[in-house]
């Protein structure tokens, strides 16, 4: 079965650092792989997906996430930490496009310092 | 353009009740995806209707079931409820089935077991 693992259950950075969240896919086939945020008392939004299209995905809000197959990995990061990306992120891998179910990790709580 | 609603908000139960969660997808989508978000993890699927049909089912007791009407809403019903039932129920909505084609997340219910 197909799964991802979040490295880092907390991250903390200060406002204008380096956003740099992990996540690491278990797939015998190529994945179908996506980043959510949920921000407090809301739902998920999407902020990207990959595509097999190109290794490295823009999202929104400035996002961007490297699909890397030699290491599993599908890291999300952003180059400057805004106070309003505190949040939770979640990395989520379905099996096929069409496939029913998105599997996610466990989350990554981001908090952002003055 | 009205998201996704899902009612009611918040409910508290006792152990043993029946409870049923509403989702209205966004118009014109089709598919419903039902998921539970215990506190401290990552949502875990449990149904996907499309077109009145269960398209998925994830590893769930048979005290959840759910379906869609015509109108494509969705209703979760969860039997003989348990402590361990209490979590954040998501529903989240797309054209098509499975996540690639863009799942709308509501803002979910959360169901309090006492």
């Amino acid at each position: 079965a197909q799964s991802v693992t979040q490295l880092g259950s907390h991250v903390s950075v200060s406002e204008g650092a380096l956003v740099l969240l992990r996540c690491n896919y278990s797939s015998s086939v190529p994945p179908y792989l996506f980043w959510y945020v949920q921000y407090p008392n809301q739902g998920l939004q999407l902020l990207l997906k990959y595509t097999s299209a190109a290794t490295l995905v823009k999202g929104i809000n400035g996002f961007e996430a490297e699909f890397k197959k030699s290491e599993t990995s599908f890291h999300l990061t952003k180059p400057s930490a805004h106070m309003s990306d505190a949040a939770e992120y979640f990395c989520a891998v379905s099996p096929e496009p069409s496939g029913s179910r998105l599997t996610f990790g466990e989350g990554t709580q981001l908090t952002v310092n003055p | 353009d009205a998201g996704v609603t899902q009612s009611p908000t918040h409910l508290i139960k006792t152990r043993g009740q029946h409870v049923t969660l509403r989702c209205s997808p966004i118009s014109g989508h089709k598919s419903v995806s039902w998921y539970q978000q215990v506190l401290g993890q990552g949502p875990q699927f449990i149904f996907q209707y499309y077109e009145k049909e269960e398209r998925g089912r994830g590893n769930f007791p048979d005290r959840f079931s759910a379906r869609q009407f015509p109108n494509y809403s969705s209703e979760l019903n969860v039997n003989a409820l348990l402590l361990g039932d209490s979590a954040l129920y998501l529903c989240a909505s797309s054209p098509r089935t499975g996540p690639w084609w863009g799942y709308t997340f509501g803002s979910g219910t959360r169901l309090t077991v006492v």
